[in-house]
């Protein structure tokens, strides 16, 4: 089973700055298979990144993937105020499908 | 308009059995994969099973195999996740979700609004 490790445990941050988060798996992410969910309080998880850089349908161009064998990173450009939210990422490389154990960016 | 609606909050007692819903529609149902999901309070998700409803050809993570069971009723577009005997550690929102359709991404593009289940007694 692939353990996802997600870095920093929470961010803080302000409006307007950038926010780069980890993803780190224990052993390599075939065909760069990791997504990106972002849930806020009392809702579901929302997809944003799949692929480990393509955007879903309607995800605002703020919102960038990037990486690849073990290492992926999730990069907010400028944090609006609806973003503050936990981030989860997603491997679905290899069976059982996993994911990290979420990032919190929180307002300074 | 893809939607999962997914069945209402349960309180149940140690040792109940329980089955909660998750209804698609929108969307061919038989087509797609749908996932559950398990977030306990305060932590994270894991990825419990799935199904596709089409042949009811079902996958279990290793964590849950044997804990619970998924099943679909594709005529009433209906996924379903059931205990035979809640234990105290089940209390948890269940996420009912949608593979997406690209056929070796095995990532969730829709979700329910979740299900929450306390077990207590």
């Amino acid at each position: 089973e692939i353990v996802l490790t997600q870095s920093p445990g929470t961010l803080s941050l302000s409006p307007g700055e950038r926010a780069t988060l980890s993803c780190r798996a224990s052993q390599s992410v075939s065909s760069s298979y990791l997504a990106w969910y972002q849930q806020k309080p009392g809702q579901a998880p929302r997809l944003l990144i799949y692929d480990a850089s393509s955007r879903a349908t309607g995800i605002p161009d703020r919102f960038s993937g990037g990486g690849s064998g073990t290492d992926f990173t999730l990069t907010i450009s400028r944090l609006e105020p609806e973003d503050f939210a936990v981030y989860y990422c997603q491997q679905y490389g290899s069976s059982p499908w996993t994911f990290g154990q979420g990032t919190k960016v929180e307002i300074k | 308009e893809v939607q999962l609606v997914q069945s209402g909050a349960e309180v149940k007692k140690p040792g109940e059995s329980l089955k909660i819903s998750c209804k698609g529609t929108g969307y061919s149902f038989s087509s797609y994969w749908i996932a559950w999901v398990r977030q306990m309070p305060g932590k994270g998700l894991e990825w419990m099973g799935i199904i596709y409803p089409g042949d009811s050809d079902t996958t279990y993570s290793p964590s849950f195999q044997g804990q619970v069971t998924i099943s679909a009723d594709k005529s009433i577009t209906t996924a379903s996740l059931q205990w035979s005997s809640l234990k105290a550690s089940d209390t948890a929102m269940y996420y009912c979700a949608r593979k997406t359709g690209y056929s070796s991404r095995w990532f969730f593009d829709y979700w329910g609004q979740g299900t929450l289940v306390t077990v207590s007694s």
